[in-house]
């Protein structure tokens, strides 16, 4: 169990820019999950695969975002024309379903928008 | 809609004192699960603890204890005679039974644990 890995660490760009992250999650965990944090706040939930079929967008996933994850392995999120609303912690996420089980987070990538 | 308050923004004490962190959820779920995550300065949350609502018995795991009650939609966790590695942020979290695992976290508190 090599936990959660997130990639980069940290992001900054410019406002209109597209920015691109990676999450590989536990090899066997077939649930993968995104979260965003901002400061100060719990992490709120943005959307869930399970295997590569994404199942559940929140509506904080505006147009401009966008994850996949092709093989059911390692997913990928993509923000085009970045705002300044966008600087954020985003939080990976994975678990084995299909029972509840708990969720094992990675180290999160952190996005500033100037 | 679900919705979890922790009340407390930040505690601070002194080590080895016993500390309660509020948790305070609401739902319409009759069946939900509630966690307990810590958040160390390094950034990666860490599971806690996971209660089904059906299973009010309180849970103690070492010198962490966490107390459920259905009555007043609370679910407390308690930490006994601290220690400066406790200091985090925690975080109370919400789930439905069900399908996707979409927490529904609290604003946090922040534990500081002083020498």
């Amino acid at each position: 169990d090599t936990g959660v890995s997130q990639n980069p660490r940290h992001k900054i760009t410019k406002r209109g820019q597209n920015v691109t992250f990676r999450c590989d999650p536990i090899s066997e965990h077939n649930r993968l999950y995104w979260y965003r944090q901002t400061l100060g706040q719990g992490p709120e939930f943005l959307t869930y695969f399970q295997n590569e079929a994404q199942l559940e967008k929140s509506r904080l996933l505006s147009d401009r975002f966008s994850a996949e994850r092709p093989k059911g392995s390692f997913s990928t999120l993509e923000i085009q024309r970045t705002e300044q609303g966008d600087s954020a912690m985003y939080l990976c996420a994975s678990s084995l379903g299909p029972a509840v089980s708990p969720l094992h987070f990675g180290n999160g990538t952190r996005l500033t928008v100037t | 809609a679900q919705k979890v308050t922790q009340a407390q923004t930040e505690i601070s004490v002194v080590e080895k004192e016993d500390v309660t962190l509020d948790c305070v959820y609401e739902t319409r779920d009759t069946t939900y699960y509630l966690f307990w995550y810590k958040q160390p300065p390094s950034g990666e949350l860490v599971f806690l603890i996971r209660r089904n609502s059906f299973d009010e018995q309180n849970e103690i795991s070492g010198r962490y204890s966490w107390n459920f009650q259905k009555s007043t939609s609370s679910f407390n966790f308690t930490i006994t005679a601290s220690q400066v590695v406790d200091s985090a942020v925690y975080f109370c979290a919400l789930s439905e039974a069900g399908g996707a695992q979409k927490l529904v976290f609290g604003q946090g508190t922040r534990l500081t644990i002083n020498p």
